[in-house]
């Protein structure tokens, strides 16, 4: 089946640093990537979408400036998440959908926990 | 426009007895529905998919959900439930017209008392 990887699993950070996610599609290609995130005891909220070679689509009240994503190739999007602060703590999801298949098809990568002191 | 409306925040079973978790959506378009698991400190797994074929579908782990249009329900039952199905469920609701885009609902915890 599909597999979509996240790296790092977790990452601390000190307040002000950045931090950079990434996104892999490990079999397939993905021509649209998602950034999710998840607050303790929440759903999942979509941040962005990540078009291959195109500027990412941020969902309202998501500050564009602070997480910068970038989808540079059918199989990697990144999220980094600039000037971290305490309140940017969170686990965050990407998903992936394939370039051919099912129009319904997305994969989900296993998370990130971010956590910044 | 869509959304998708979780009834239950938690819900709590015996082992071996019957688990149901409530979910209706609403959608302008005919939608694909999905139920996903979240263990702890886990990604997601997809229990099983609604995408306009057979409106009872089965997933893994003795999960099956049935689409029922006239009602907007799309619940999620399992005749026996296991501790190991203690866990997050998301009830998730997808369309591809005028762009893809994926609402969760939110969450159902479900609680399985030995």
């Amino acid at each position: 089946g599909a597999v979509v990887s996240q790296h790092p699993s977790w990452v601390i950070c000190k307040s002000g640093t950045s931090v950079k996610i990434e996104c892999r599609s490990l079999d397939f290609q993905a021509t649209t990537m998602f950034w999710y995130r998840q607050f303790p005891k929440q759903s999942l909220m979509l941040m962005a979408t990540s078009n291959e070679g195109s500027k990412a689509t941020y969902e309202q009240g998501v500050e564009k400036d602070k997480f910068l994503i970038n989808h540079a190739s059918l199989t990697l999007s990144t999220l980094t998440v600039t000037s971290a602060h305490p309140e940017d703590s969170s686990f965050y999801i990407c998903s992936a959908r394939p370039a051919r298949g099912n129009s319904y098809e997305q994969y989900f990568g296993p998370g990130t926990r971010l956590t910044v002191t | 426009a869509q959304s998708v409306t979780q009834l239950d925040s938690h819900v709590s079973v015996s082992e071996g007895t019957p688990v149901l978790l409530r979910c209706n959506y609403s959608s302008s378009y005919s939608p694909s529905l999905f139920w996903y698991v979240q263990h702890p400190n886990k990604g997601l797994q997809l229990l099983l998919k609604y995408t306009s074929a057979a409106t009872l579908v089965k997933g893994i782990n003795g999960f099956e959900a049935e689409f029922k249009k006239s009602e907007t329900s799309f619940h999620l039952t399992k005749p026996s439930a296991h501790m190991s199905d203690a866990a997050e469920y998301f009830c998730v609701v997808s369309r591809n017209t005028g762009g893809f885009k994926t609402i969760f609902g939110a969450g159902t915890r479900l609680f399985v008392k030995a």
